[in-house]
């Protein structure tokens, strides 16, 4: 079945640090993949996402690429910010069926300043 | 646009009791889904519904839990009775689904619900 890898965390920066976050994935067919950001106390949220291979998704300065190649969708950052702390999640949607979402384990960020 | 609406959003109550927690999707979305979150586990699936019909209930963990979606605008997710490892954070979904847009693979998120079973 569909699965996603996703770097353990936590991971702590310091503010203006480059940020990566891995994330791979395991699907068949062309999946839809997704980052979604869970700050706290809150549900989570669509950060960006990429629907075919070689697509970047962008949002707020995070950008990640499909990398069907490497079956890979890592998250980046140029420059955190103390307000970018929160869980990032990888995701992906299967091409087909009733397209159930397969989530990873989330990557806890903290900025410290 | 109200979004995705749980209720309640926290609840604290006593092994053995019935919990029913609710949803309100946002309206037009064909699909709606419950997730368990805790430290331990991460975020799990726990069942979809399709056009109001459960496609995939095969994360629900034992048969004190069962969920409904009676109509389009409504779900539950109820456990009877209910035990201290069922204390987490319950997360409701929709996704647009079809006609296919711009954003009908998106989830939205309610804001939770976080029960506390002592």
């Amino acid at each position: 079945g569909d699965s996603v890898t996703q770097m353990e965390g936590p991971v702590t920066l310091s503010e203006e640090a480059f940020l990566t976050i891995n994330c791979t994935y395991t699907a068949t067919g062309y999946p839809s993949l997704f980052w979604y950001v869970q700050y706290p106390g809150e549900g989570l949220q669509l950060l960006l996402k990429a629907t075919k291979a070689d697509d970047k998704g962008s949002n707020k300065g995070f950008e990640a690429t499909y990398r069907k190649e490497t079956t890979s969708f890592h998250l980046e950052k140029g420059s955190v910010q103390v307000s970018d702390s929160a869980v990032y999640f990888c995701a992906l949607t299967g091409s087909g069926g009733y397209q159930k979402v397969t989530f990873g384990i989330g990557t806890k960020l903290q900025v410290i300043p | 646009d109200a979004g995705v609406i749980q209720s309640p959003r926290h609840e604290v109550t006593e092994m053995g009791q019935e919990v029913t927690l609710r949803c309100k999707p946002i309206s037009g979305h064909n699909s709606l889904f419950w997730y368990r979150q805790t430290m331990m586990r991460g975020l799990e699936l726990l069942i979809y519904f399709n056009n109001n019909v459960p496609i995939d209930d095969s994360g629900m963990p034992e048969d004190r839990f069962s969920a409904k979606m009676p109509n389009a605008s409504f779900s539950t997710l109820k456990i009877q009775p209910s035990e201290p490892r069922d204390s987490a954070v319950y997360f409701c979904a929709s996704r647009p689904g079809y006609p296919r847009g711009p954003r009908s693979n998106e989830q939205f998120f309610g804001p939770g619900t976080r029960l506390t079973v002592l």
